[in-house]
């Protein structure tokens, strides 16, 4: 199974910061990587997919890059709503994974 | 307005079994593989099984194969999980999930709770 390396774990953050999260691939998987967004007892929301794909509806100030085993999810400034939970999902191989997650909050 | 609802989830003893029920509607649903993703709540995401868009396709994860069965109907626009022998550890919320085009779990449902305990 691919393993998926999400850093950090927890990140504390203002508004109008630029937030950085990190997903390593234990073996290439292309760009088959999305990245979702999970708040507090809601289902998660595709953010980004094919690694730097905004899903419709999704706002600009979300952005992917990556290739291979390495892949980066930033949001350039930090609004109220952006405080949540976001994972990373690899679709190269099944069984499908995702990252631990890396949970946003207000510093 | 594309919809799924999941339906099923139940306090169950360990060995027995549940059915989940998902209900899709505002999209064609002869046209999209589907998905079960389940989170211990608290914790993170775990996918746990596939079927495409003919039924021809059906993956699982190593946790689940041999207990849980995946299957969808094109009358009813339903996906269901057969889920047999449970264990403690199947405890979790379910979500149904379509699968793309994109190639990605495009659209979630609310999710249905399964709790496996004596």
């Amino acid at each position: 199974d691919i393993q998926l390396t999400q850093s950090p774990s927890f990140l504390s953050a203002s508004i109008g910061d630029r937030v950085t999260i990190t997903c390593r691939a234990s073996q290439g998987i292309l760009t088959y990587l999305a990245w979702y967004q999970q708040k507090p007892g809601k289902a998660p929301k595709l953010l980004i997919y094919a690694a730097s794909t905004l899903q419709d509806g999704v706002p600009p100030n979300f952005s992917g890059s990556g290739s291979g085993t390495e892949f980066t999810l930033t949001i350039s400034s930090l609004q109220p709503e952006d405080f949540a939970t976001y994972y990373c999902q690899q679709l190269y191989s099944y069984p499908w994974t995702f990252g631990h997650g890396t949970k946003v909050d207000m510093k | 307005e594309v919809q799924l609802v999941e339906s099923g989830g139940d306090l169950v003893h360990p060995g027995g079994s549940l059915r989940l029920s998902c209900a899709t509607s505002g999209f064609t649903f002869n046209y999209f593989a589907m998905n079960w993703v389940r989170q211990v709540p608290g914790k993170g995401l775990e996918w746990i099984s596939y079927i495409s868009s003919a039924s021809s396709t059906i993956y699982y994860t190593d946790s689940v194969k041999g207990r849980f069965t995946i299957s969808r109907d094109y009358a009813t626009n339903s996906v269901y999980l057969q889920m047999n022998n449970l264990r403690a550890e199947d405890t979790a919320l379910y979500y149904c999930v379509r699968d793309g085009p994109p190639r990605a779990l495009d659209v979630w449902g609310q999710g249905t709770m399964v709790t496996v305990s004596s």
